[in-house]
């Protein structure tokens, strides 16, 4: 069964400050991996996609990592603001099915 | 363009009573998939299609019909609200319908549904 493993579940980090949030999931065969920003009250929002071969994707302050190989995917916010304050979902997509699955989320505080 | 629209945003029924949560898409887009959202849970695929007139079932489709008559709009109907139905619903669309798209999924801002 696809299984997705977020960490740390939440996370409080001072404004201006960097974070990393990582993903571990166990899709096969393997296609491709989102990063969703999902604010409270909110649908989720998408970040940034990466394919088996692409090892980084950047998106403004965030940029994402992928190790294929490892089944590792991380997910860095540089210079940290307020509004990043969301939950963060990781998404890897299996390749022959329409099934996505979902991780259940990092939830960040961004705090003044 | 609105994107996705989902009404109503909010909803609360009695055990039995059957309903219809509205989608609608203004983006022409092929696929489009309805989801419930659970605390401490990703994100449940219930249904999706991947065109008008064509539908299939996702991870937790009990208890859910859903059609697709036009490529904009994605009803999701329950027969017979149960409490364990309580949840967000979002639904959800991306241009092609390919399998393993990496093109990008939109959300609507879901419906918050509560079942007494």
């Amino acid at each position: 069964k696809n299984q997705v493993e977020q960490s740390p579940q939440s996370l409080i980090i001072l404004e201006g400050k960097n974070c990393t949030l990582q993903c571990n999931y166990t899709v096969s065969p393997f296609s491709n991996l989102r990063w969703y920003k999902q604010d409270t009250g909110r649908g989720p929002v998408s970040l940034t996609i990466m394919t088996f071969s692409e090892n980084t994707k950047s998106n403004g302050r965030y940029t994402a990592t992928l190790d294929a190989d490892t089944k590792q995917s991380s997910l860095h916010i540089t210079a940290s603001q307020l509004s990043d304050s969301a939950s963060y979902i990781c998404v890897p997509s299996g390749a022959g099915s329409y099934q996505l699955t979902f991780g259940k989320g990092t939830k960040l505080s961004v705090i003044p | 363009n609105a994107g996705v629209t989902q009404t109503p945003k909010f909803q609360v029924l009695k055990t039995g009573q059957s309903m219809t949560l509205q989608c609608a898409q203004d983006m022409n887009h092929e696929y489009m998939s309805w989801y419930r959202q659970d605390p401490g849970m990703g994100l449940r695929l219930i249904h999706y299609s991947v065109g008008a007139g064509i539908t299939d079932q996702g991870e937790v489709p009990n208890g859910y019909n859903v059609s697709r008559s036009t490529t904009e709009d994605f009803p999701l109907r329950l027969l017979s609200a149960a409490p364990s139905q309580t949840s967000v619903y979002f639904c959800a669309s991306r241009a092609p319908a390919r399998l393993a798209s990496t093109d990008t999924q939109y959300f609507g801002p879901g419906t918050r549904l509560t079942v007494l």
